[in-house]
């Protein structure tokens, strides 16, 4: 597996609780990106940087925020956690150039009470 | 935005049978077309890929078709084993300068009965 982590890997929180996940990897990838995975939705995009400070929304950014202040890490908040982004959060990392394969990360599993 | 359909959602075969999974895209600007595999509990893993200027592509078992005029790819795995088990995803890559993204199908879980 390319190095990349995922932390926590499971959490559980309360409505209204912000929650931060963090990727991290050694690659020196350009491109990383969040997504989420629920049963019969596949991996739908939540955002995804293209560089540091570079960051871009998916299909599924509302209520969601990220931040790149370093290449090799990769955060995503949720400012104020709702049971319907109860969720496997999965990370991927991408040299960005077409034809590159996204290497995932362990993933995350959210439980939002 | 490209939008990737993928049959069916569920596949089950008797070992040894074949098994074939298909996708089609809508954005005719999309030009890579990797496939994941995925088991129960762990992370997405590129298992093939095939870029647009390529009709197929084989690896070993497991080979994909790409037909461009028609926007769609399949992912085709033969002589089946009880560790093929799992879902696949198709996706296709949407790029152009700072902007690389993939899009996923729904995913097809591949059940092989011994």
């Amino acid at each position: 597996d390319a190095g990349i982590t995922q932390s926590p890997r499971h959490k559980v929180t309360e409505t209204g609780t912000p929650v931060t996940l963090r990727c991290h990897q050694t690659e020196n990838h350009r491109y990383m990106y969040w997504y989420r995975q629920d049963p019969g939705h596949g991996l739908r995009l939540i955002h995804y940087s293209y560089g540091v400070k570079d960051t871009d929304k998916g299909e599924v950014s509302d209520g969601y925020s990220v931040s790149r202040s370093k290449t090799e890490d990769f955060l995503l908040t949720l400012e104020s956690a709702t049971s319907s982004q109860t969720s496997v959060y999965f990370c991927a990392i991408s040299e960005g150039m077409v034809g590159d394969t996204q290497y995932f990360g362990p993933g995350t599993r959210l439980t939002v009470l | 935005g490209e939008n990737v359909e993928q049959h069916p959602s569920t596949l089950s075969v008797q070992e040894g049978d074949s098994a074939v999974i298909k996708c089609t895209y809508s954005d005719s600007a999309s030009n890579y077309f990797p496939w994941y595999k995925q088991e129960l509990g762990k992370r997405p893993q590129l298992i093939i890929d095939i870029r647009s200027n390529v009709g197929e592509k084989k690896d070993q078992r497991i080979a994909v078709t790409l037909n461009k005029t028609a926007k769609h790819f399949s992912l085709h795995i033969t002589e089946t084993q009880p560790e093929d088990s799992a879902v696949y995803f198709c996706a296709a890559s949407t790029a152009g300068g700072s902007n690389y993204k993939l899009t996923f199908g729904k995913g097809t879980l591949l059940t092989v009965n011994p």
